[in-house]
């Protein structure tokens, strides 16, 4: 069975920063790529950043560029997403998801539940 | 960025009834859309790929239709287990989401 557990979520302060992890399960990690994208309040999802299988290629949303970094480490079975100079806007419900084609033409086959990052003063 | 949008935002039906989402892109996209299907609290799951494939998991009341710009996904006799908030994605450039149109019960 495939699973994707996030973790890492918190009360942040503007400015302020948070790594967020996602462990995955049940498949070959390093055949997959793998994405995070996230549902602030009141609003529709939103893909936010996204690693090939080897983690040679990164790739993200305009919303994050040069704030957001993600990583993974295959031995491990972890993506990462490293989020510096958060702003009140970043705030929402960060999901991991396996993601099934080549970037940038690809979607996503399998969710975590997801983890809360919320900014705030 | 290529605009995804869902109509009707909310859609009250009774357990029974079919239910009727729609999903239109700001241009054309062949049939590069998924459906998911979230539910309060759960993880999203994909429900149909490539407008009209079904995934592994979801019943045959569940159909997807279109292509180029407008798409459908059909529930033809909703159940309980269905009520739930569905988003459209399309992933013929990098992937945008609709906003999502909630299915709740009449």
């Amino acid at each position: 069975e495939v699973q994707l557990v996030e973790s890492g979520g918190d009360l942040v302060q503007p400015g302020g920063s948070l790594r967020l992890s996602c462990e995955a399960s049940g498949f070959t990690f390093s055949g997959s790529a793998m994405s995070w994208v996230r549902l602030a309040p009141g609003q529709g999802l939103e893909w936010v950043s996204g690693i090939s299988l080897s983690g040679r290629s990164t790739y993200y949303a305009d919303s994050v560029k040069g704030r957001f970094t993600i990583s993974r480490d295959n031995s491990k079975g972890t993506v990462y997403l490293q989020m510096n100079s958060l702003r009140v806007e970043d705030t929402a419900v960060y999901y991991c998801a396996r993601y099934t084609g080549s970037y940038p033409r690809g979607l996503f086959d399998y969710w975590g539940q997801g983890t809360l990052v919320a900014v705030s003063s | 960025e290529m605009v995804v949008t869902q109509s009707p935002a909310t859609l009250s039906v009774s357990p029974g009834e079919r239910a009727t989402l729609s999903c239109r892109t700001s241009q054309s996209i062949s049939s590069s859309l998924a459906w998911y299907q979230q539910k309060r609290g759960q993880a999203p799951r994909l429900v149909i790929f490539d407008a009209s494939t079904r995934a592994a998991g979801f019943p045959a009341r569940f159909s997807g239709s279109g292509s180029g710009t407008e798409f459908t996904l059909t529930i033809s006799s909703l159940q309980s287990e269905d009520f739930a908030v569905y988003y459209c994605q399309q992933y013929s450039n990098w992937p945008t989401f609709g906003q999502g149109t909630k299915v709740e019960i009449k």
